[in-house]
């Protein structure tokens, strides 16, 4: 199977620090990837895990634990802009993409 | 602008109607993926290819959706015989890699939003 699990919505206050959690049940893992999609827009790369450990890019951190089939997109000094749906998606097979449904988060000022 | 395009943006169309979309990839890149995304929804993968050859086709995919690459460059989508629930935004993206393990990174175009009346 490969059941991709993320929170459905979120909310944060500007400036805070959020946690966007995914977990995911699938054999062959070939990778775990975050992307950010704005309303009415196309989803847009963030990060990309395929070992243990956090990867930190600027404000975006991404952390994965392959035994626990567990991974989380850490945001920190939320800006308003930062307000769009947050894509965990595993790479399984030999190319193509598992996506969640998405987590919508909120920042509020 | 080198990212990845398609056309048309909107297409609306009535219940029956064939319809193609289009997508330029970035410029060579040899991997293209098309996806689907219905409002709420993580993209659903339906197709990809490595350079022209189709390499894997979702088993969701009804067989009123073709798609080809007949040149490894741009690629169209073809939906016959529409009906409302293909009613979604239609995603293209495109990688590159050079093995045949896969851990590229897939970027996506605008999308196509179709509206099936």
């Amino acid at each position: 199977g490969q059941n991709i699990d993320q929170p459905t919505e979120m909310t944060a206050t500007e400036g805070a620090i959020v946690q966007i959690n995914c977990t995911y049940q699938t054999s062959g893992f070939n990778g775990l990837f975050w992307y950010q999609q704005h309303a009415g827009e196309a989803p847009t790369f963030l990060s990309y895990n395929v070992l243990d450990g956090l990867e930190e890019k600027g404000r975006f951190s991404s952390f994965l634990s392959r035994s626990k089939g567990y991974s989380y997109l850490l945001l920190k000094e939320l800006q308003m802009k930062d307000s769009a749906s947050y894509l965990c998606a595993e790479n399984s097979g030999y190319s193509t993409l598992t996506f969640g449904k998405g987590t919508m988060l909120l920042v509020s000022p | 602008d080198t990212g990845v395009s398609q056309d048309p943006r909107h297409k609306i169309t009535k219940r029956g109607q064939n319809v193609t979309f289009r997508c330029d990839p970035i410029s060579e890149h040899n991997r293209l993926y098309w996806y689907r995304q219905t409002l709420g929804q993580g993209p659903e993968f339906l197709t990809y290819f490595q350079n022209e050859a189709q390499l894997e086709k979702s088993r969701l995919l009804s067989d009123r959706f073709s798609a080809e690459r007949p040149k490894g460059s741009f690629s169209t989508l073809e939906i016959q015989r529409t009906e409302q629930g293909d009613s979604a935004m239609y995603l293209c993206a495109s990688s590159t890699t050079s093995g045949r393990t896969s851990t590229d990174t897939q970027y996506f175009g605008p999308g196509t939003r179709l509206t099936v009346l």
